[in-house]
């Protein structure tokens, strides 16, 4: 298992609940994304960390989003009282380090489904 | 804000034949651009880059052009196959000490055997 890993892999939430959404990013990379993708538009910025610091979350929509990474690999995303909006594929990704144009490695996102 | 979008939403090309994927991009300040392609269920795969004091680079089979003055990207598939079917997203990158990228809508490629 090399690549970027995500789960679950699909998720149906009730309006008003909170989902986690959890990424594992390839062993030793250092920068972490986190992307919204609604359906058919291109992957949205979310939020960036480099190590466990969380140094861009200028794109997560509102204050309900909240995005960790405590020790530096694994990254939970978390959305609170889930509205109909948020359903979206939620895509993480990885790079080796914080270089320009260092080539970014996707995992196969969550679809999220808020009824 | 400043954005990366395309032309054409969907693309049907014979097997066999040549494919063009083209983008247009808005800020003139982008200095590096990313085809990514998006397979049903999976995420973005990295295809190719090009740096802006470039106006082609070629990979294997697909060919990227960048026209600043137009602030055109294309993206060129030879002898286009069925596993090519996708959609393709072009994406820039601004800068600013970090990765963060700047998807365009996406072109849908549909390969027809």
């Amino acid at each position: 298992g090399a690549g970027v890993s995500q789960s679950p892999r699909y998720k149906v939430a009730k309006r008003g609940q909170d989902v986690a959404l959890r990424c594992d990013p390839i062993s030793g990379h250092v920068s972490l994304f986190w992307y919204q993708q609604a359906l058919g538009q291109g992957p949205e910025f979310l939020t960036y960390f480099q190590n466990e610091a969380q140094l861009d979350k200028s794109g997560l929509p509102s204050d309900r989003f909240f995005a960790e990474r405590p020790e530096g690999s694994v990254s939970t995303l978390k959305i609170q009282r889930t509205q109909q909006e948020d359903s979206a594929v939620y895509l993480c990704a990885s790079t080796l380090d914080s270089s320009l144009r260092r080539e970014q490695f996707f995992g196969p996102g969550t679809r999220l489904t808020v009824l | 804000g400043e954005s990366v979008g395309l032309h054409l939403p969907t693309l049907s090309v014979q097997e066999g034949d040549n494919s063009i994927i083209n983008c247009a991009y808005s800020n003139s300040a982008s200095d590096y651009f990313i085809w990514y392609k998006q397979e049903s269920g999976k995420g973005p795969q990295f295809i190719i880059d090009i740096r802006s004091n470039m106006d082609k680079r070629q990979g294997q089979r697909v060919t990227v052009l960048l026209n600043k003055t137009v602030k055109h990207l294309s993206l060129q598939i030879a002898a286009t196959q069925p596993g090519d079917s996708a959609v393709y997203f072009c994406a820039d990158l601004l800068g600013g000490g970090y990765q963060k990228v700047t998807f365009g809508t996406g072109t849908k490629l549909q390969v027809i055997p």
